[in-house]
């Protein structure tokens, strides 16, 4: 079936600094793929999705784009702040668009 | 215009009993989906309602059952309940059952003993 697979953390890095977190998925078909976030004890937000093969996501200064023949979608963002620290969920819509398909998570921690 | 509710915030229940989560979707969406979040996972799809009827269902056995109502409001049910049930619920609203403009409440922490 359909997955999704996310680097693993938590993913430490200073304010500033660059992020990627790595995505790659498998799926049948043309799905969306989306980055969700989770900040602590909340639900999740959408932070950007693509639709369709080279397509660029992009919200808050996060990037990722919909690469279909590496099936990647990692985020970027090019100078992180304390207030990125939350857990990334990198997803793609699935069964006729009905329901996404999540991978594992990844904690970012951002330090001062 | 409101987002998406859920109640309870947090619920404590022991083994073999019953719960009933609830879900109010975001002002104009007819579609409610829901999930289960484990500790350390990512969210798990458990079914779809669309209009108040089932719209699709994930890998979750039969005592996972759910509701929707005419203002759209959702509930899910869990019947005989088992430790590995211990998740973060979480309800998520569109429009016409697709995902690609879907919103998520703040979920129901269910902790089973």
């Amino acid at each position: 079936g359909n997955s999704v697979t996310q680097m693993e953390g938590p993913v430490t890095l200073s304010e500033e600094a660059f992020l990627t977190i790595n995505c790659t998925y498998t799926a049948t078909g043309y799905p969306s793929l989306f980055w969700y976030v989770q900040y602590p004890g909340e639900g999740l937000q959408l932070l950007l999705k693509a639709t369709k093969a080279d397509d660029k996501g992009s919200n808050k200064g996060f990037e990722a784009t919909y690469r279909k023949e590496t099936t990647s979608f990692h985020l970027e963002k090019g100078s992180v702040q304390v207030s990125d620290s939350a857990v990334y969920f990198c997803a793609l819509s699935d069964q006729g668009f009905q329901k996404l398909v999540f991978g594992t998570g990844t904690r970012l921690l951002v330090s001062p | 215009e409101t987002g998406v509710t859920q109640s309870p915030t947090h619920l404590i229940k022991t083994r073999g009993q019953q719960v009933t989560l609830r879900c109010s979707s975001q002002s104009g969406h007819n579609t409610v989906s829901w999930y289960q979040q484990a500790l350390g996972q990512g969210p798990q799809f458990i079914f779809q309602y669309y209009r108040e009827e089932e719209n699709g269902r994930g890998n979750f056995p039969p005592r996972f059952s759910g509701l929707q109502f005419p203002n759209y409001s959702s509930e899910l049910n869990v019947n005989a309940l088992e430790l590995d049930d211990s998740a973060l619920y979480l309800c998520a609203s569109s429009t016409s059952g697709s995902v690609d403009e879907q919103f998520f409440g703040p979920g129901t922490r269910l902790t089973v003993l």
